[in-house]
Order: structure tokens, then sequence, then C-alpha cells
């Protein structure tokens, strides 16, 4: 039972490129979102799926697409990567009981767009 | 909406000393309230967090925090803090209705002095 993974750990992009993020989790939750987290910014929810084959904006989601087309899986993307994309960004999954069940967070990645 | 103020940006405490960490939110109704932890490099861990009941929360590593409704105020607690709690600390608040999505504070950076 490996919980949330991210994959990649660390990424470099120069500027006008893209790039996929991978979550997976293999709790069969639910609920998977993606965070970035910034510097006296705390976490800011980019997007979020409430179940497979679907997704939701967050706060943050201008510059960023996602897909859930398995259950297990929550794809992040950056079509055109911008400086301002420079962040660690967490993925998290929970249950369906909005009530009892917690968030688990993946390890991160950490993007650096040049 | 929901909000979370998380006033204080660093704590500096000596190894020993007692600990507490203010969380304050906005939300109309009863929220749900949470406490994660991160070690530096990792993701996400939940300490404790409040639904409904008792008003004194029990959490993980020795940290306790207590919900005060007329203060709406969910603050950490810990009474002897040791080196390896050095981390930021974020607290999280929930709706009590819809599609449940927590938002975080900014986080509390600890120090702990030897």
């Amino acid at each position: 039972n490996a919980g949330v993974t991210q994959t990649p750990k660390f990424r470099v992009l120069k500027t006008g490129q893209s790039m996929t993020l991978l979550c997976a989790q293999d709790m069969n939750h639910e609920y998977m979102y993606w965070y970035r987290q910034d510097p006296g910014m705390g976490l800011r929810l980019i997007h979020y799926s409430v179940g497979e084959g679907t997704t939701a904006k967050g706060e943050v989601p201008d510059g960023y697409n996602v897909s859930r087309l398995k259950k297990q899986n929550f794809l992040l993307g950056l079509e055109s990567a911008a400086p301002s994309q420079t962040s660690v960004y967490f993925c998290a999954s929970s249950g369906g009981d909005v009530v009892t069940d917690t968030q688990y967070f993946g390890p991160g990645t950490r993007l650096t767009v040049l | 909406a929901q909000s979370v103020t998380q006033p204080d940006i660093h704590i500096t405490v000596s190894e020993g000393a007692s600990l507490e960490l203010r969380c304050n939110y906005s939300y109309g109704a009863t929220p749900y309230l949470f406490w994660y932890v991160q070690s530096p490099g990792q993701g996400l861990q939940l300490l404790l967090k409040y639904f409904s009941g008792d008003t004194l929360v029990q959490g993980i590593k020795g940290f306790d925090a207590e919900f005060k409704r007329s203060q709406s105020s969910f603050n950490l607690r810990k009474p002897s803090v040791h080196w390896s709690d050095a981390a930021e600390y974020f607290c999280a608040v929930g709706a009590s209705g819809g599609s449940y999505i927590p938002t975080f504070g900014r986080g509390t950076s600890l120090i702990v002095h030897p």
C-alpha cells in the first residue's frame, strides 16, 4: 500500500514547454486534488475531482488542465509553462465521505520554470 | 465561503516548553477543522480533526486542539515540545455541506531551540 505517489519528484522546464504531472493513489479514493505551495501562501487548490471522469476548478486553475480517466490517477498538465508556475505541487486524495474522510498527501513535485 | 487565518508566520520555542499555535476561521455554520504538519521536504500529515461533539480533540504525536465557537478559533497545543516537532503547521477549515473542499491557512513555521 503505497498511498499517494507523485511523478516526477523534480523537474526543470523552460518557459513555453509543456509537461504532465502524474498522481496515483491505491486507496480507492473518490476525491483527488492538486495543490500548489508557495512560500507564505500555504496550499492553494488548483483543480480537483470528485470521481472518475469528473474535474472541477479550484482557487487558482489558470494555466493548468487536469484529467481523471482512471479512478486511481489524476494528471495535472501545463501546456505552456511560465516562471510564475515555479512551485511545489502536491496531490492529495480522500474518500467519498465528506464527514469522516481525511486527505492523504503525496510527497510533492518541485517544479522550476526558467 | 470559508477562510482560515494563522496569525503567526514563525514561532520559536525551547525544547521542553509548551506550545500553542493559533488558528482562526470564518464560516457561517459549524466548520470542519483540521491541523496538518509538514516536515521539510515532505507532504502534509494529518495531526487531528474536529467535526462535532467534544470540543477538545486529541491528535497524534502528543498534540491536541480545542474548538472555541465563541472565538472562532481552533488552536493547536502541545505541553512539551521536542526538537523533532520543528516543522510547518497548517490549519484548514472545511464546509459542512455540499462538496467538501478544505481551505488551508498560510502556515506557521515552528522553530525549536535546544
